[in-house]
């Protein structure tokens, strides 16, 4: 199944601000907007944001995303060492009748 | 609080059998939509199936005619049955509570398939 085409890796300095992108099509992140996801090695995923710019409780504002057609974008500001780690961008695809997934960005920070 | 723990992973031979579970508390199964989730060692997240409040279900073409998911509202419990195991369906396997999004996520179990 087709899914979410993402950068396999972003780098950026410490307290910079780095931004993700999540391309897909009409039926999913240009439908209902995509949702992102951080994980760390070794752990489940954690829910960021979905349905393009709602984070969940506990999720620092620093943590924003967008989208503009079929491109879902997650800035993070002031980036921390913490943030450093794979993240996932999903959506439903209404097409297909299936979740579809980006591949990954793996974020380093500088 | 809302927890997924899932059991029954293991290792398999090519062409068997498991039945993996997932116990969920904190939330009411039959008012949300439960998936799987699984994620190959060093891969990205997959998406494998989903079951509805209503019992509708959908699989990845990856998995269709495979796995079998089942919910038992009674027991707050989420089944994956998955026949004719490939080596490719080694992985992670995660349950995941959809809300708009996968907003809870269970710990994952180790499925491995292997002569």
């Amino acid at each position: 199944q087709a899914g979410l085409t993402q950068p396999p890796s972003v780098s950026a300095g410490l307290r910079q601000t780095a931004t993700l992108t999540c391309t897909g099509n009409s039926n999913n992140a240009g439908n209902q907007g995509a949702a992102w996801l951080q994980q760390h090695r070794g752990h489940p995923p954690k829910l960021l944001s979905y349905r393009s710019n709602n984070r969940p409780s506990g999720i620092s504002e620093r943590f924003s995303a967008s989208r503009s057609g079929n491109t879902a974008s997650l800035t993070i500001s002031g980036l921390q060492p913490e943030d450093e780690a794979d993240y996932y961008c999903s959506a439903w695809d209404n097409s297909l009748s299936a979740w579809v997934f980006g591949g990954g960005t793996k974020l380093t920070v500088l | 609080e809302v927890q997924l723990v899932e059991s029954g992973g293991g290792l398999i031979q090519p062409g068997g059998s498991l039945r993996l579970s997932c116990a969920a508390s904190g939330f009411t199964v039959s008012n949300f939509y439960i998936n799987w989730v699984r994620q190959a060692p060093g891969r990205g997240l997959e998406w494998v199936s989903v079951i509805l409040g209503d019992g509708t279900t959908y699989y990845a073409d990856s998995v269709k005619g495979r796995f079998t998911i089942s919910l038992d509202s009674s027991k707050s419990t989420l089944h994956l049955q998955m026949d004719g195991l490939r080596a490719e369906d080694t992985a992670v396997y995660y349950c995941a509570r959809e809300s708009d999004a996968f907003d809870f996520w269970g710990q994952g179990t180790m499925v491995t398939v292997s002569s």
